[in-house]
């Protein structure tokens, strides 16, 4: 079983729809992370927390929400989806300076 | 802020010979880290190669390494030998010292592209 795991792998949704992403990790990692990748552009980082009482902005937070319900997990939300938003998403926990990510929910918003 | 950049959108090489993919970046920091991310077609996201920058020798791992110019803020990667299986994304990525934050900075990514 991964480490990292994020459901849906794929989604289809239509503008001004909320949709949930989510993301479970059983690394035991205090940190978990949301980055959004799109082509030509690489991975930004969307919001991060460091534990379950500590959430941060990401350099394009802008659209989103997110919820650390347990260490183990940790959702991003679209309230209200925008074609702009279609683009492959991954959840991440980090330990001892490295990275461990999922293997990405890819969203299409139409 | 910091900047990563990959100048190099698309690269080709015959297989079994060597590749260079260039990355630059920006950072008023001493000290930090670098790293390449390899994403083959399954999209997962898989660490290659990582360099801390107080240490001055290259990091290598297997037929990959590194070659870090600290000056010139340059960090580029070499395969060797390539295979079939290299072809993939190749993102270069920074990571500021600060303790316990482990939040990176990627480049935009270089598709790498093996000729059998």
């Amino acid at each position: 079983d991964a480490d990292v795991t994020q459901t849906p792998r794929n989604r289809i949704t239509k503008t001004g729809k909320r949709i949930m992403l989510e993301c479970s990790q059983t690394k035991g990692h205090d940190r978990m992370y949301w980055y959004r990748q799109d082509p030509g552009l690489g991975l930004r980082l969307i919001y991060y927390s460091f534990d379950v009482k500590d959430i941060n902005k990401g350099e394009i937070s802008d659209g989103y929400s997110v919820s650390r319900q347990a260490q183990a997990k940790f959702s991003l939300s679209l309230e209200s989806a925008i074609p702009n938003q279609t683009a492959l998403y991954f959840c991440a926990t980090s330990d001892e300076g490295k990275l461990f990510f999922g293997s990405g929910t890819q969203l299409s918003v139409l | 802020a910091q900047t990563v950049t990959q100048s190099q959108p698309e690269m080709s090489v015959q297989e079994a010979e060597t590749v260079t993919l260039s990355c630059t970046y920006d950072t008023s920091e001493s000290d930090y880290y670098l790293f390449w991310y390899k994403q083959p077609p399954s999209r997962q996201m898989i660490l290659v190669i990582r360099q801390e920058a107080y240490k001055q020798q290259n990091a290598t791992e297997n037929r990959f390494s590194v070659n870090f110019q600290k000056a010139a803020k340059s960090f580029s990667l070499k395969i060797s030998d390539s295979q079939l299986g290299d072809a993939a994304m190749y993102f270069c990525a920074y990571r500021a010292p600060n303790f316990g934050n482990e939040k990176l900075t990627f480049g935009t990514g270089t598709r790498l592209t093996i000729i059998p």
